[in-house]
């Protein structure tokens, strides 16, 4: 079966970068954009950004811009997500899930499935 | 406007029908895709595309689409429905995806 599993919690200082891990399985690796989506203790889903795996194009939430890199490792199925200059509202359980799509006679639906299990990053003096 | 909005709140009594819905532009050109949210878990998929449901949601799930809207019904919700809602959908940027603000919903 497909699954997503992420990289194990992180605890960093304010100024830090993390890196998160997304490792696939069960599909292949190439056939399926990856988003990544954080939420922050409390609070809704926030989109963060997209990959193609295949050719490695991203697109990136105007709010991260600049602080947000996504990449992806062919030869392990794995994809990251890295954040800089980590500030404490950065505090959030961080999310990849894999991107579908289908056409129905003109209007397109995408979905998220499945999501891996979540990594809680925390940022804290 | 990339925006999504949905109700912050909404109530059920058990064995009723529920809507909840999610407004905004983007709509217009694409079906959102909704996903139900239980305290420490992670996000999982109950409605996607033209009313599609992932085999393993039950069918008292059901979804729909109008003009600027779209809409989760759950008819004859049951105590395990209690959860948080969140509606999907890319933006008219076209390379932006953008989450609702999210509906909790309970079960009375």
């Amino acid at each position: 079966q497909v699954q997503l599993v992420q990289s194990g919690p992180e605890v960093k200082k304010p100024g830090a970068s993390v890196k998160v891990a997304c490792k696939t399985s069960g599909y292949t690796f190439t056939s399926h954009y990856m988003h990544w989506v954080r939420q922050a203790p409390g609070q809704g889903l926030d989109w963060m950004g997209i990959i193609n795996p295949s050719g490695g194009w991203t697109s990136y939430t105007q709010k991260l811009q600049g602080r947000v890199t996504i990449t992806r490792d062919t030869s392990t199925s794995t994809v990251y997500m890295e954040l800089t200059s980590l500030r404490p509202d950065d505090t959030a359980v961080y999310y990849c899930a894999r991107d579908l799509s289908s056409d129905y006679g003109g209007t397109t639906g995408w979905w998220f499935d499945p999501w891996g299990q979540g990594t809680l990053v925390t940022v804290s003096s | 406007s990339s925006e999504l909005t949905q109700d912050p709140a909404v109530s059920v009594a058990l064995g009723q029908t529920v809507r909840i819905t999610c407004q905004g532009d983007s709509l217009r050109r694409c079906y959102a895709s909704w996903y139900q949210q239980k305290p420490g878990q992670a996000p999982i998929l109950v409605i996607y595309g033209k009313n599609n449901r992932p085999s393993e949601i039950p069918d008292r799930f059901s979804g729909s689409s109008s003009g600027n809207t779209a809409s989760l019904t759950i008819t004859g919700a049951q105590a395990e429905d209690e959860a948080d809602y969140y509606c999907n959908c890319r933006d008219t940027s076209g390379s932006h995806w953008v989450f609702g603000g999210g509906t909790k919903l309970t079960v009375l």
